[in-house]
């Protein structure tokens, strides 16, 4: 079974500044996809950005780009030129391939990302 | 283009009764899996749906049930309601061979078990 940590529960930053956040896993497959979703308080979850493990090289979506440690098992995300709409839970998430197709997602316990003014 | 679609939003149900919740994946999607996000916590994987068939099901007891429709929508039913079933329940939808593909996700249905 795989498992994801996010170490920080909650972290708080100025506005335009950069910001990271730490996510490890833990899994004994190989073909693998990881994520980072957004979610306001909607609750509407939102894909951020998402990395093949096969790819070395990580991946970026405008301000948002990864750290993918593979080795390390390690996947940070950070965020670029903060802006108060970052402001929302952020979750790690997991998903293996086990042959017959994709398997469901393993989501880390959340970061509360908060940008203050 | 509408994108998942979840029905109740919110619903109340009282400790021991049973609760139907419904989803419609967005177009052109035939995958559906369903999640339960307590609160202050990440989403939990319930099951997936495939072709009207349960592909893979997380660590959930049998009270928590599926059944995908031939135009891939898809129910989760809860029977004998604990207070702990209490939390939002979201429901996403992919592609053929899910792997690889964006994954989308409903709004989610409240539920409290009162």
């Amino acid at each position: 079974a795989q498992t994801v940590t996010q170490s920080q529960p909650e972290m708080s930053v100025q506005e335009a500044e950069t910001v990271t956040l730490s996510c490890t896993y833990d899994t004994s497959e190989n073909n693998y996809y990881l994520f980072w979703y957004k979610q306001p308080p909607s609750r509407q979850m939102i894909l951020v950005i998402r990395q093949e493990a096969y790819k070395q090289q990580n991946a970026t979506e405008n301000r948002f780009s990864v750290n993918f440690q593979k080795a390390a098992k390690s996947f940070s995300l950070k965020i670029s030129d903060s802006q108060l709409g970052d402001t929302a839970m952020y979750f790690c998430a997991f998903m293996g391939y086990s042959g017959g197709g994709a398997d469901g997602l393993t989501f880390g316990k959340g970061t509360h990302l908060i940008i203050q003014p | 283009d509408a994108g998942v679609t979840q029905s109740p939003t919110h619903l109340i149900k009282t400790r021991g009764q049973q609760v139907t919740l419904r989803c419609s994946p967005k177009s052109g999607h035939d995958t559906v899996s369903w999640y339960q996000q307590a609160l202050g916590q990440g989403p939990q994987f319930i099951f997936q749906y495939y072709e009207e068939e349960e592909r893979q099901r997380g660590n959930f007891p049998d009270r928590f049930s599926g059944h995908q429709f031939p135009n891939y929508s898809s129910e989760l039913n809860v029977n004998a309601l604990l207070l702990g079933d209490s939390a939002l329940y979201l429901c996403a939808s992919s592609g053929k061979g899910w792997y690889g593909n964006t994954i989308y996700f409903g709004e989610g249905s409240w539920l409290t078990v009162v």
